[in-house]
């Protein structure tokens, strides 16, 4: 059984440009959740994706743009870089719908950071 | 609306001394509550969940946590800090097993020898 893979795993990026990270799901998983994690700060919920469809969001603006892909993997687009963009983005799979108990498996992160 | 605060953003033990990590949730739903552990440039390993079954919750490397709902409190602690134990831990609440989780601002754990 596979875990939650990220990639890249660190990024530099100049104000005002474009980014997307991945995410491949763990095997069996069909949910993906996306959260910032600025320096010195608890994780910030972004999205989640439950069978492609966007399926709730948190206080980001329409910039912060997502995809779920049929194989359940996970993109997540940035438009127009802030620098307060600077942060560890985590991407988090779980298994819907079938009374799972066991929550969301988390990948090791994408270290973003703009300049 | 759901909230957890976690009291102290530094704890320091000596090595074979007792942890306790605050937490506190505030929840208008009955609480899922968890604990994460996150090493330096990792991401986020699950400690323990709360699930509204046992109210004391056991989970890996020694540590437990006890459900208080008259305290809305939901502490961590391990009997005994290893070196091994250093890291960032976090207190999450969600409405639902997975269900969005919000997070504290952790409590950075320094084990002394």
């Amino acid at each position: 059984e596979t875990g939650v893979t990220q990639s890249p795993t660190h990024l530099i990026k100049t104000r005002g440009q474009q980014v997307t990270l991945r995410c491949s799901s763990q095997s069996g998983h069909n949910t993906v959740s996306w959260y910032q994690q600025a320096l010195g700060q608890g994780p910030q919920f972004i999205f989640q994706y439950y069978r492609e469809e966007e399926n709730g969001r948190g206080n980001f603006p329409p910039r912060f743009s997502g995809l779920q892909f049929p194989n359940y993997s996970s993109e997540l687009n940035v438009n127009a870089l802030e620098l307060d963009d600077s942060a560890l983005y985590l991407c988090a799979s779980s298994l819907a719908g079938t009374g799972d108990i066991y929550g969301y498996t988390f990948g090791s992160g994408t270290r973003l950071t703009v300049v | 609306a759901q909230s957890v605060t976690q009291l102290g953003s530094h704890v320091s033990v000596s090595e074979g001394a007792l942890v306790l990590l605050r937490c506190n949730y505030s929840s208008s739903v009955p609480p899922y509550l968890f604990w994460y552990v996150q090493y330096p440039n990792q991401g986020l390993q699950l400690l323990l969940k709360y699930t509204s079954a046992a109210t004391l919750v056991k989970g890996i490397n020694g540590f437990e946590a006890e459900f208080k709902k008259s305290e809305t409190s939901f502490h961590l602690t391990k009997p005994s800090a290893h070196m091994s134990d250093a890291a960032e831990y976090f207190c999450a609440v969600s409405g639902g097993i997975t269900d969005k989780l919000i997070f504290g601002t952790g409590t950075r754990l320094q084990v002394f020898p």
